[in-house]
């Protein structure tokens, strides 16, 4: 079954604002990864994040990690309508080669 | 760079039908994937395959779901017969850097099982 999930799972913000999403999990992870959906479309990568790593950051983007809680965040600042999707917390399971995906929040960013 | 090629792009079928799908990695990337996912939901791997080798495919429904990577380039993944349940969008990925670590998707076939 599909472990940890998405946090809201729907967010609706202003064009401008800042947009938080939250990734919880149960288990040990070797590395996290956040991804974006556009609708009737394919996954495309957004960041990685390593069990020992705390932050990283991608143009918008900023990703935390506490592998003490077991959870990461998603920041995207300074929302645009294009960044209009579902986002997706994957975790490479500790022990495991499998990848395994939240169910997903759909964020809209209104113009 | 060219992505991950899949197609169809859409297929409509009754049930007990038969229905494959196809995919092209990413030149040069090793590691293939199937997920599934079903409307809602996030995507479900599988199958993973590592050059024409299975890494794991223990969430494949056997009894009516094949897979293979030929020459560990492209890859066919197969329904046979189907179910109403698996009406999906079946998307294909590839990696290069290490097993699991930034897959690149496919644009995915939506799947309808009447």
């Amino acid at each position: 079954s599909q472990q940890g999930e998405e946090d809201p799972q729907a967010l609706s913000i202003q064009e401008g604002e800042n947009a938080t999403m939250n990734c919880s999990y149960k288990t040990s992870i070797n590395n996290l990864q956040w991804y974006r959906q556009n609708s009737g479309r394919g996954l495309v990568h957004l960041i990685l994040i390593r069990s020992n790593e705390r932050e990283k950051h991608s143009g918008r983007l900023r990703v935390t990690l506490d592998t003490s809680k077991k959870s990461s965040s998603l920041l995207i600042t300074a929302s645009r309508a294009a960044d209009t999707a579902s986002y997706f917390c994957a975790r490479l399971q500790g022990g495991s080669e499998k990848l395994v995906f939240g169910k997903g929040m759909k964020l809209t960013v209104n113009p | 760079e060219a992505g991950v090629a899949q197609s169809p792009r859409y297929k409509i079928i009754e049930k007990r039908q038969s229905v494959a799908f196809w995919c092209n990695p990413i030149s040069g990337h090793a590691t293939l994937y199937w997920y599934q996912q079903i409307l809602g939901q996030g995507p479900k791997l599988l199958i993973q395959f590592q050059n024409n080798g299975v890494v794991d495919d223990s969430q494949l429904p056997k009894d009516r779901f094949s897979a293979e990577r030929l020459k560990g380039v492209d890859s066919t993944l197969k329904i046979q017969p189907a179910k109403l349940e698996d009406s999906a969008v079946y998307l294909c990925a590839s990696s290069l850097v290490g097993l699991n670590e930034k897959l690149f998707f496919g644009s995915g076939t939506q799947l309808s099982v009447l």
